[in-house]
């Protein structure tokens, strides 16, 4: 079983729908949580990231954690075809070293998403 | 301000030969990461380096290897290439101070064919 489980769609919805985009967990040390948007033949962005659980909302973006359930989400409100890209979910625990340095990330597989117009 | 960039943005290369892919970030970041990407298992670590003189091993390092002389470039190295090995690779670059999450920054990416 892997890690961290991301369904791959594709999912395909008409433009101003609400999207929402899901992973599961198995790790319980995890304790950040981001989202990523990568348009094709372009490398990932960071889209949000939230520290344990709860919510926490950028314009139409809302993400969510929920750790007793190892369950992550993000919803995109009034969804538009600028949003037609792969969303990857990533979590990660602590920092490499114990005087801090990089952090391992895990990361979905991926959700591929069009918003048609 | 360039951020990270990655060079070649892609290659064909024949099976045996050596290849090394490289990655220069100017935001004067420690922390800098090799991924590569496939259809199907999303995003995995080869090797990282926390700051300039250190290394270490990611999820999937066998048949890779990186050095870090400066802060700025990060170079990886397919000593004796595969086709296993063709895939999209990026690199990746976060402050890396604490212990606390540090956004990690993407190159646009290396495509990579081995034959």
């Amino acid at each position: 079983q892997k890690e961290v489980e991301q369904d791959p769609g594709p999912l395909s919805v008409p433009e101003g729908a609400i999207v929402s985009l899901n992973c599961t967990y198995s790790n319980s040390a995890f304790q950040y949580f981001m989202w990523y948007r990568q348009y094709s033949r372009k490398g990932p962005e960071l889209l949000m990231y939230t520290y344990s659980s709860g919510n926490k909302e950028d314009g139409r973006f809302t993400a969510q954690v929920d750790k007793s359930s190892k369950y992550i989400s993000l919803f995109i409100r009034d969804s538009q075809p600028s949003d037609s890209a792969t969303y990857l979910c990533a979590m990660s625990a602590l920092s490499f070293g114990r005087g801090g340095g990089g952090n391992k990330l895990t990361f979905g597989t991926g959700t591929q998403l069009k918003v048609e117009l | 301000i360039a951020g990270i960039t990655q060079a070649p943005t892609s290659q064909i290369l024949a099976a045996g030969r050596r290849m090394t892919l490289r990655c220069t970030q100017d935001m004067r970041h420690n922390a800098m990461y090799w991924y590569r990407q496939d259809l199907g298992l999303g995003l995995r670590l080869i090797h990282y380096s926390n700051t300039a003189g250190t290394t270490g091993k990611g999820e999937v390092p066998d048949g890779y290897s990186v050095s870090r002389a400066n802060t700025d470039d990060f170079p990886l190295t397919l000593a004796s290439a595969v086709p296993s090995q063709t895939s999209v690779y990026f690199c990746a670059s976060s402050v890396g101070k604490g212990q606390q999450y540090n956004e990690q920054f993407f190159g646009p990416g290396t495509r990579l064919t081995v034959l």
